[in-house]
């Protein structure tokens, strides 16, 4: 299985600033379609997991740009720019690479 | 609006069943691959199975084959979970969630369904 391993957050994040958390995994993501298959999700205490960003930067609907994922092969950053108390929860990234889709431990944003 | 609501979940003992539903309204349902996700108590989330668009393919985690099933029947926009031999550590909340962006992106999920194994 491809382990994926979340980097941690030096919280509480001043509003304002910005964060990264980093995410590897223990196999390149690439795909024979030339396609990364990492995804990063915000789960908000007592809500349901939200897509944020998919195929490594590509922003999905409605997410604001404050949110931007890099990285290539096994090696990841999701950004969070001007950071709002809004933005606090766990943050994990998802390989969907191979089965069996395997996620980080997550990371936490705290807010000050 | 794309909505996704399970149903199903509850108090079970060690060995039994339960069976989980996922009803999708709002997309063609049969349009798309869709997939449960778990997450015990306090823990992060852990994948536990995809169906394809016309249910032909199925994926599991090692730890749930030969005792989960995942169906659908797309005249009725529904996902199941047939969980079979269920063990304490399957004790958690259970989200569907769909890929309509793209295959493999989970775009969508639904409100969780809590499920305890306990005796």
């Amino acid at each position: 299985d491809i382990v994926m391993t979340q980097g941690a957050l030096p919280n509480p994040v001043p509003s304002g600033e910005s964060a990264s958390i980093t995410c590897r995994s223990s196999k390149s993501l690439v795909y024979k379609d030339g396609k990364t298959y990492l995804n990063w999700f915000l789960q908000r205490p007592g809500q349901s997991p939200q897509l944020l960003t998919y195929w490594t930067s590509t922003r999905a609907s409605g997410v604001s740009e404050r949110f931007s994922g890099s990285g290539s092969g096994t090696y990841f950053t999701l950004k969070i720019s001007r950071v709002r108390a809004e933005d606090a929860g766990v943050y994990y990234c998802q390989q969907v690479r191979e089965y069996p889709f395997t996620f980080g431990s997550g990371t936490k944003l705290e807010i000050k | 609006e794309v909505q996704l609501v399970e149903s199903g979940g509850g108090l079970v003992q060690p060995g039994r069943s339960l069976k989980l539903s996922c009803a999708a309204s709002g997309f063609t349902f049969s349009n798309y691959g869709m997939h449960w996700i778990r997450q015990a108590p306090t823990k992060g989330l852990e994948w536990v199975a995809s169906i394809s668009p016309s249910g032909g393919s199925t994926y599991y985690r090692d730890s749930v084959k030969g005792r989960f099933t995942i169906s659908r029947d797309n005249a009725k926009s529904t996902l199941y979970l047939q969980m079979d031999s269920l063990r304490s550590e399957d004790t958690a909340t259970y989200y569907c969630a769909t890929d309509r962006l793209n295959p493999y992106v989970m775009d969508a999920w639904g409100q969780g369904a809590s499920v305890t194994v306990s005796s």
